[in-house]
């Protein structure tokens, strides 16, 4: 059973950096062609996605946010890390981690987390 | 860099009738990294099509998607009360690597 949790602050000061963690289980990134995503979604608005790693540790970003962002894995622990700095009240989202499924071929987001609700506010 | 246009933006229709969502690519997609998602309030999103005409696992069959190159379609062949939620397209690619459409918010007319 394939399964996805983040976790990380609710609440972050503008400046501050986010760190949030993805906690999987059902899979693993020694399999070739897996690869695990980063994507938001203000309250109201659509999905966009932020960021993805691969079981070969590829790591790739969105345009517009690549300089604020860092992926990470750690195989062992089957988790993966997004940081975000200079977090800004637009910032405001729900945070969704989703396995991206390569070994099939088709490269899509078939089972994601729940999501977290992370708030910038002072 | 690939844009994804979602139209219409919201559709208006009653159970029973036929959905069709459109998903326009500013340039070639592989009919392969295109995926099709729904979302309900305070829900994740859910995969329901992926290689642009699969339907996932435990996905009715009133649910189909089509199409190639710029231009896919999901139809929704007979909207159930459970249909009635926002349908994001997906595409897989090299630049960026995944970029999703606006959604279409399929209401109850």
């Amino acid at each position: 059973q394939v399964t996805l949790r983040e976790s990380g602050p609710a609440l972050v000061k503008p400046t501050q950096t986010l760190t949030l963690t993805c906690t999987f289980s059902g899979f693993s990134f020694n399999t070739r062609g897996i690869c695990v995503s980063w994507i938001r979604q203000p309250p109201g608005k659509a999905l966009e996605w932020l960021a993805l790693i691969g079981w070969d540790d590829d790591k790739y970003y969105s345009t517009s946010l690549k300089t604020r962002l860092t992926i990470s894995k750690d195989t062992s622990k089957n988790q993966v890390v997004l940081t975000m700095t200079n977090m800004d009240p637009v910032d405001t989202a729900t945070y969704y981690c989703a396995r991206v499924h390569g070994p099939s071929g088709y490269y899509d987001s078939d089972y994601w987390g729940q999501g977290t609700l992370v708030t910038v506010s002072s | 860099e690939i844009v994804l246009t979602q139209s219409p933006g919201t559709l208006s229709l009653s159970p029973g009738e036929r959905a069709t969502l459109s998903c326009r690519a500013s340039q070639s997609v592989s009919t392969t990294f295109l995926s099709w998602y729904q979302q309900k309030p305070g829900q994740a999103p859910r995969l329901l099509i992926y290689g642009a005409s699969n339907r996932a696992t435990d996905i009715p069959d009133r649910f189909s998607g089509s199409g190639s190159g710029t231009d896919f379609t999901l139809t929704i062949s007979r909207l159930e009360p459970e249909d009635f939620a926002v349908y994001y397209c997906q595409q897989y690619g090299s630049s960026p690597r995944i970029t999703f459409g606006p959604g279409t918010k399929v209401d109850i007319k």
